[in-house]
């Protein structure tokens, strides 16, 4: 059973850096893609990034500037930085898997998500 | 303003066939397959449809895909209250190197 779960702070200052983590179980972060995407409070879905597990990136061209996703194979997890963020930052994040496709095949379709954790940027 | 467009809402009641659009562009649906997923209250989102018209195990067969040219719709027949949700069509977008979603649809069972 494939499980995701996000964790960092619930809070944080404008102009700071949001951090991220996404802990994987049931199955290995060394293969398939690995996504964040984030839902601000009543709105829908945006896409910020992607990583595969190479290290290979791609990222929301509106936030590629302040994004950063990366993978500690070690400890089966992967990261999300957001800097400078501001109130418009705030949203439910969510970090997901990619779907397999085939046996060499890998999608960065989400298919597994996280619960999800709310992350508001206030003073 | 998504590059992906959805109508806001449908509905309708038990029984029924609903669908769902989702209209895009030459770079993005016009090019690459369309993903569903549901959306239920307080939940994360789950996938319905991958590969424009592929189900994921588990995912009962009255929930069905299509694509044509730069659309693509979601039905889903023998409506139950339970399918009332929020829908979204996902799609990888090749301007933007990037997965775009549409705005979503939610959907009322009357």
């Amino acid at each position: 059973q494939v499980q995701l779960q996000e964790s960092g702070p619930g809070l944080v200052k404008p102009s700071e850096t949001l951090s991220l983590t996404c802990t994987v179980s049931g199955a290995s972060i060394s293969s398939y893609y690995w996504s964040w995407i984030r839902q601000p409070p009543g709105k829908g879905l945006e896409w910020i990034g992607c990583l595969y597990y190479s290290g290979s990136t791609n990222c929301n061209p509106s936030l590629k500037s302040r994004v950063t996703i990366s993978v500690d194979t070690s400890k089966n997890q992967f990261s999300l930085k957001l800097s400078s963020v501001t109130a418009a930052d705030t949203a439910v994040y969510y970090c997901a898997r990619g779907l397999r496709l085939g046996e060499l095949s890998f999608s960065a379709v989400p298919e597994y998500w996280g619960q999800g954790t709310l992350v508001t940027v206030s003073s | 303003q998504s590059v992906l467009t959805q109508p806001p809402s449908a509905s309708g009641t038990p029984g029924q066939r609903v669908t769902i659009s989702c209209s895009g562009s030459s770079s993005n649906i016009g090019s690459n397959t369309v993903n569903w997923y549901q959306q239920l209250p307080g939940t994360a989102p789950k996938l319905l449809i991958y590969s424009n018209n592929q189900r994921p195990s588990g995912v009962p067969d009255r929930i069905s895909g299509s694509k044509s040219g730069t659309s693509a719709s979601l039905a889903i027949s023998g409506l139950q209250s339970e399918d009332e949700a929020d829908y979204y069509c996902a799609v990888w977008d090749d301007s933007l190197n990037g997965m775009v979603f549409g705005g979503g649809t939610k959907l009322t069972v009357l």
